[in-house]
């Protein structure tokens, strides 16, 4: 059974930096063709794609976003790690990781973690 | 980057109603393009992908077309548990995938 769980920090400070964990089952992170992608969603607004890693340690970041994320992978603890400096109430949001699978040049969502609110306030 | 646009932005309508969500792209993109479906407090589920396959799981009822840059996302019979915030998605610029607003739908 293929699951994905964030975990990370409800509350951060401006200016402080974020880490959020995503640890999978049911997959192994270094299995060709496994790719692992972070979105986020403010409230009551679309989605917005940031970072993916794949299990050859391939990292594809948003380009608004991407002096400020790092995504890095632990195949061993089965973990995907983004961390996201500068923190602005901006960034509210409820952060995702998915699994992304890919059907030729088609990628897709198929698994998502249930997903963490991360406030920004002082 | 491809701009998605969804309408309507919310629709209101009542059970057995077919219902139709449309996603236009700023740029053509073949078939590129997959639907979710997203209820309150809950991570988004996969509907469509390539634009007219059913996810296994999705129930029959729902289908998409389209090609290009006009997308459509079609409830053949509206049911009460398909109340929820549908997107779309394109996937033709991946991996740095963008999202349609969203189409949040209510039953009257």
């Amino acid at each position: 059974q293929v699951t994905l769980k964030e975990s990370g920090p409800a509350l951060v400070k401006p200016t402080q930096t974020l880490t959020l964990t995503c640890t999978v089952s049911g997959f192994s992170l270094s299995t060709s063709g496994v790719r692992v992608t972070w979105i986020r969603q403010p409230p009551g607004k679309a989605l917005e794609w940031l970072a993916r890693i794949d299990w050859d340690d391939d990292k594809f970041y948003n380009t608004s976003l991407k002096t400020r994320l790092t995504i890095s992978k632990d195949t061993s603890k089965n973990q995907v790690v983004l961390i996201m400096t500068n923190m602005d109430p901006v960034d509210t949001a409820t952060y995702y990781c998915a699994r992304t699978t890919n059907l030729g040049d088609l990628s897709l969502y198929d698994y998502w973690g249930q997903g963490t609110l991360v406030t920004v306030s002082s | 980057d491809i701009q998605m646009t969804q309408s309507p932005s919310s629709l209101s309508a009542s059970v057995g109603d077919r219902v139709t969500i449309t996603c236009r792209a700023s740029q053509s993109m073949s078939s590129y393009l997959n639907w979710y479906q997203q209820k309150p407090g809950k991570a988004p589920k996969l509907l469509i992908y390539a634009a007219s396959s059913l996810q296994s799981g999705a129930p029959s009822r729902f289908s998409g077309s389209g090609s290009g840059t006009d997308f459509t996302l079609t409830i053949s019979s509206l049911q009460r548990e398909d109340i929820a915030t549908y997107f779309c998605q394109q996937t033709y610029s991946a991996p740095r995938d963008t999202f349609g607003q969203g189409t949040k739908l209510e039953i009257k």
